[in-house]
């Protein structure tokens, strides 16, 4: 069975520290992988999609960075974190080329002080 | 540019009333609607879809309905129980825009479900 996992599930760090979450996918192949933030009143926002290694598309402009150096494995990054960075960071995936949905890891809750 | 908007922040609903959940859209291109279901500290589970082909799909206690003239779509949740309680999100896509898969989501309704 397929599933999808995101670590650390909780990180607080200092303005200006580096960040790296990452996200992994098991029992599937050539997925598409996702990156959403969910802020204060801000819903569920997109950041990142990648359809295959190397690819990264952004959403919005921002701090943060993506990366895909492996089939399974979705990235995120910044060099130097905002305050505005803090919220609740989720990964997902498309399930396979014939869903609709997408499914979530369970998330990482990032403070920034 | 929120394309998605759920307008109301919250709801409240006693234990075995209807729950009616409501979100518009703006962008006509989406032809797939979704509604998630969110505990805190959780990502989202999947709960329901409609696809613009259809105004109505029914799963158990679960009912979306969709107006796409209006852009407007709704959940219902009869009868409603505490274990309801949640932040539901809507969500949208445009599947004829290339294999991305991408949701653009609306900023969550958070219902609670009273005994």
């Amino acid at each position: 069975s397929q599933t999808i996992h995101q670590w650390p599930a909780t990180l607080v760090q200092p303005v200006g520290s580096p960040l790296s979450l990452e996200c992994t996918v098991e029992g599937t192949s050539n997925p598409n992988l996702y990156w959403y933030r969910q802020a204060a009143g801000r819903g569920l926002q997109l950041l990142f999609y990648s359809v295959g290694i190397g690819q990264i598309s952004s959403e919005v402009p921002q701090n943060l960075s993506a990366s895909r150096p492996q089939d399974r494995q979705f990235i995120l990054s910044s060099k130097k974190l905002l305050l505005s960075d803090s919220g609740f960071y989720l990964c997902a995936w498309n399930g396979g080329p014939a869903t609709g949905e997408l499914f979530f890891g369970e998330g990482s809750r990032l403070t920034v002080l | 540019d929120q394309q998605v908007k759920q307008n109301s922040p919250s709801l409240s609903v006693q234990e075995g009333r209807i729950s009616i959940l409501n979100c518009d859209y703006t962008n006509s291109m989406f032809d797939y609607f979704l509604w998630y279901k969110k505990y805190p500290a959780e990502g989202p589970t999947f709960l329901i879809s409609i696809s613009s082909i259809k105004d109505k799909n029914e799963d158990g206690r679960f009912t979306v309905f969709l107006n796409k003239s209006a852009k407007h779509l709704s959940l219902h949740i009869v009868p409603s129980q505490p274990g309801d309680s949640a932040v539901y999100f809507c969500a949208a896509s445009d599947r004829g825009s290339g294999n991305t898969g991408k949701l653009i989501f609306g900023q969550g309704t958070t219902l609670q479900v009273k005994p």
